[in-house]
């Protein structure tokens, strides 16, 4: 079956750090890989997405890109900002299916 | 351009009684999937409906939940009886297309915090 296995947090990090959350999948078919960001309060807004293997999908400075020999889809950003404090969704999306499969979130808290 | 409205935001009950959600799709989006998630869990995929067609409802649970999506209005999550497992955050998501090739993008609402006493 589908589903997606990613990193536990909370992770606190100190502004202008390097941030990597850690996504992997699994998917019966050909999966579109997604990261989601919920902010307090907020619903989920998409960050990036990458629809096929060695896509890089990029936004905000954050980027991710669509490993399928390692099964990996790792949310990066080299700076992280106190504004980028949120939860952070990886997710993906079967070609022949109706939903998204979602990891558990990982809260990320950025200090200044 | 308005989001995907969910109201009420909160939402608290007693066991038995009846719970309404309701989902404003995104202005063009003819849709909406509903996802729930459980204290410490991911989303997880409820149903999925288009104009007044439920077209997945892999996800629903059998008994006590039912949803809608009337030709006019917004879409209606109902779940009957409560009971303290139903607590949990339920987000509507909409899209303008119907899933394709898993590419199509799904815009989440701030979702319904239900909490069963």
């Amino acid at each position: 079956g589908n589903s997606v296995t990613q990193m536990e947090g909370p992770v606190t990090l100190s502004e202008e750090a390097f941030l990597t959350i850690n996504c992997t999948y699994t998917a019966t078919g050909y999966p579109s890989l997604f990261w989601y960001v919920q902010y307090p309060g907020e619903g989920l807004q998409l960050l990036l997405k990458a629809t096929k293997a060695d896509d890089k999908g990029s936004n905000k400075g954050f980027e991710a890109t669509y490993r399928k020999e390692t099964t990996s889809f790792h949310l990066e950003k080299g700076s992280v900002q106190v504004s980028d404090s949120a939860v952070y969704f990886c997710a993906l999306s079967e070609w022949t299916g109706n939903q998204f499969y979602f990891g558990t979130g990982t809260s990320l808290t950025v200090i200044p | 351009n308005a989001g995907v409205m969910q109201n009420p935001r909160h939402l608290v009950r007693r066991r038995g009684q009846e719970a309404r959600l309701r989902c404003s799709p995104m202005k063009g989006h003819s849709h909406v999937y509903w996802y729930r998630q459980l204290p410490e869990e991911g989303l997880k995929f409820m149903v999925y409906l288009q104009k007044e067609n439920i077209i997945d409802e892999s996800g629903m649970p059998k008994e006590r939940f039912s949803a809608e999506f009337p030709k006019e209005g917004p879409s209606i999550l109902r779940i009957q009886q409560v009971v303290r497992g139903d607590s949990a955050a339920y987000f509507c998501a909409s899209s303008p297309r119907a899933p394709s090739g898993g590419q199509e993008t799904q815009y989440f609402g701030p979702g319904t915090r239900l909490l069963v006493l």
